[in-house]
């Protein structure tokens, strides 16, 4: 069975940092990756996903993720962190039959004006 | 505004009783799939319908049944509810779940 581990429970950074949160999965074939954000009090969002080609993809607002096969990693970066970004981040991966979507126990990131 | 709607956005009820959440899927999306996340146990898969079928069951507890209208509007009903019932519930749904899902922004449910 998959499983998704995220390194870090709760990230603190002052506006303007750099961010990378760590994403490992386990599972021995071809995979889909996903970064979801859930801000204060709402929904799961998808921030970007894998699925083949490029493994430096580029999702919405500044944020974009590193697919390293050989390192099971999926981790999500943005060079400089606002205030706004303070929320949940999940990453989330599903086998390539699109069977088996697994979340990691997400991670809180919290951005200090 | 997702696509994905789900009601209510508020549940308060007692310990013992029985409850139905309702989503309607994102205009397209053929499965839908419901999630509970709970401070201690994060987001955790339930159970998933595709077309009115169920197709993938996670932690589901026997207290707990779902179904897929031919509309494809589900519904998740809870019964004998207890107080570590209390979480938001989730509802996402997908055209397959390779592509992502889409959440909508949940019921939280309070037992009380």
């Amino acid at each position: 069975a998959q499983s998704v581990s995220q390194h870090n429970h709760h990230v603190i950074l002052s506006e303007a940092a750099s961010l990378e949160l760590g994403c490992n999965y386990s599972y021995g074939g071809t995979v889909n990756l996903f970064w979801y954000v859930q801000y204060p009090g709402q929904h799961l969002q998808l921030l970007l996903k894998y699925f083949s080609g490029d493994p430096l993809v580029k999702g919405i607002k500044g944020f974009e993720a590193e697919f390293i096969k050989s390192k099971f990693s999926f981790n999500l970066r943005k060079p400089s962190v606002q205030w706004s970004d303070t929320a949940e981040y999940f990453c989330a991966v599903t086998d390539n039959y699109g069977q088996n979507f697994v979340f990691g126990p997400g991670t809180r990131l919290s951005v200090l004006p | 505004d997702s696509g994905v709607t789900q009601t209510p956005k508020h549940l308060i009820t007692a310990t013992g009783q029985r409850v139905t959440l309702r989503c309607s899927p994102r205009s397209g999306d053929l499965s839908v799939y419901w999630y509970q996340q709970s401070l201690d146990q994060g987001l955790q898969f339930l159970i998933q319908y595709y077309n009115g079928e169920e197709r993938a069951k996670g932690n589901i507890l026997e207290r707990f049944s779902a179904q897929q209208f031919p509309d494809l509007h589900s519904e998740l009903n809870l019964s004998s509810l207890e107080l570590g019932d209390s979480a938001l519930y989730f509802c996402a749904s997908s055209v397959g779940s390779n592509y992502g899902y889409t959440f909508g922004s949940g019921t939280r449910l309070t037992v009380v």
